[in-house]
């Protein structure tokens, strides 16, 4: 069974910083491109960060540039994102999500992590 | 302007067909990238529907029912989700997406009411 499964997510203060995980499994995890997708209450899916199979290759959203830094660890199966800087409007669901054809086709999603970022 | 417009809701029949517009902003030719639809129901994470690039190049996701299906407007240089026989499973939030040099960009999304 493919299955993502998000972790880390939590309440912090602006300002402060967090790490989520993403692990995956029921599949060859260094093959895929991955990426990190988050909701913010209430609003629209909004694209955060993408990595490419072999973690070479990795780009992120001009909002979050800077402050967020996706990488991954082929041999633990595990997607990573490091925030920090965090700020009130980072507060959202992040989901990561598989992407076969590294592009934007995203085939298989975990059911997120909620981040709040609150003083 | 945003680079992905799509109207924030829209209702149709059970049974009837609807058309989710998805227009590109101004410079972006829609006949060059492809496009990529996505539903999300509430609660739930999003679901890869289809891609569409033309009719010649496509590609529906596993397991999603041929009655849903993509095309593109070159007038309107917009991309249509189009889908026929609607049921009241279908009623969710649908977004296009594309893939751009600065990243992936998706649409704010549609709302589909199903009555």
């Amino acid at each position: 069974q493919v299955l993502l499964v998000e972790s880390g997510g939590g309440v912090v203060q602006p300002g402060g910083s967090l790490r989520l995980s993403c692990a995956a499994s029921g599949f060859i995890f260094r093959n895929y491109g991955m990426h990190w997708v988050r909701q913010a209450p209430g609003k629209g899916l909004e694209w955060v960060a993408v990595i490419w199979h072999d973690g070479k290759n990795k780009d992120h959203s001009d909002s979050v540039e800077g402050r967020f830094t996706i990488s991954r660890d082929n041999s633990k199966n595990t997607l990573y994102l490091q925030m920090s800087s965090l700020r009130v409007e980072d507060t959202a669901v992040y989901h990561c999500a598989r992407d076969p054809g590294e592009d934007a086709e995203m085939d298989v999603w975990g059911q997120g992590t909620t981040v709040t970022v609150s003083s | 302007q945003a680079v992905l417009t799509q109207p924030s809701s829209l209702s149709a029949s059970p049974g009837a067909s609807a058309s989710l517009t998805c227009t590109l902003r101004s410079g972006i030719n829609v006949g060059t990238p492809w496009i990529y639809w996505y539903q999300q129901k509430p609660g739930s994470p999003p679901q890869f529907l289809l891609r569409f690039k033309s009719d010649s190049d496509k590609h529906q996701g596993s397991g999603v029912p041929s009655r849903f299906s993509g095309s593109k407007d070159a007038s309107a240089n917009a991309a249509i989700l189009l889908i026929s026989g609607l049921q009241s499973e279908d009623e969710a939030d649908y977004y296009c997406v594309i893939w751009r040099a600065s990243g992936v960009v998706f649409g704010g999304g549609t709302r589909l009411t199903v009555l």
